[in-house]
């Protein structure tokens, strides 16, 4: 089974830029789009990056996504980073009908 | 305003059955493809099943056989019935909505809570 695999945490500072990555388990991970949710304690997810590297309206441009094939990895970037950020992300993709879901990765704005 | 808010979350017991609701507003709910995610206390979130326009149904292996997602258009709602549950079935569950023509889901309820005691 198709598996994204997230580190359990990353911290930075305010101001700072922050990249939390995705990793493929098999296959490419290029070959379906990658998304990322950002949810905060006590509410539902919602998107900041879909199709690899698109914004939904409304979420800032410090916010970007891109992949690497070399290393079957998709990677959140967060730039200026603002203690609002704090949250958990999760990456998404699709294989043969499956959804699959990173574990999650605790950004600790600090 | 577009909206989907979840029902029927309780306490049963392993093996018994549970039926969740979704209740779609501020949009055309026939047009979209719908899922169910949950998500464990503490832990990530894990998708439960799918349902297309045309009402095919999709699962991930953990629940395939227990789990039957189904759409009601005339009513706006979507429904999972779970049969069969068990202690690790235990989570909150969102009801999403697929944007169409793409592979991410852009509106989800605030969850119901399902809880099945070891």
């Amino acid at each position: 089974n198709f598996m994204l695999t997230q580190p359990h945490s990353v911290s930075e500072s305010p101001g700072k830029t922050v990249t939390i990555s995705c990793t493929g388990s098999s296959g490419s991970i290029a070959s379906n789009y990658v998304q990322w949710y950002q949810q905060r304690p006590g509410s539902a997810p919602t998107t900041v990056i879909y199709e690899d590297n698109q914004r939904p309206s409304g979420v800032p441009d410090r916010f970007s996504g891109s992949i690497d094939s070399s290393s079957n990895s998709a990677s959140l970037t967060i730039s200026g980073l603002k203690t609002e950020d704090e949250a958990d992300y999760y990456c998404q993709s699709f294989d043969s009908n499956n959804w699959v879901f990173g574990g999650g990765t605790k950004l600790t704005v600090l | 305003e577009v909206q989907l808010v979840e029902s029927g979350g309780g306490l049963v017991q392993p093996g018994g059955s549970l039926r969740l609701s979704c209740a779609a507003s501020g949009f055309t709910f026939s047009s979209y493809d719908m899922h169910w995610v949950r998500q464990a206390t503490g832990k990530g979130l894990e998708w439960v099943s799918a349902i297309g326009t045309a009402g095919d149904t999709y699962y991930p292996g953990s629940v395939r056989g227990r789990f039957t997602i189904s759409r009601e258009n005339a009513k706006n709602s979507l429904y999972l019935q779970m049969n069969s549950l068990r202690a690790g079935d235990t989570a909150v569950y969102y009801c999403a909505r697929r944007v169409r023509g793409g592979y991410y889901m852009d509106v989800w309820g605030k969850g119901t809570t399902v809880t099945v005691p070891s």
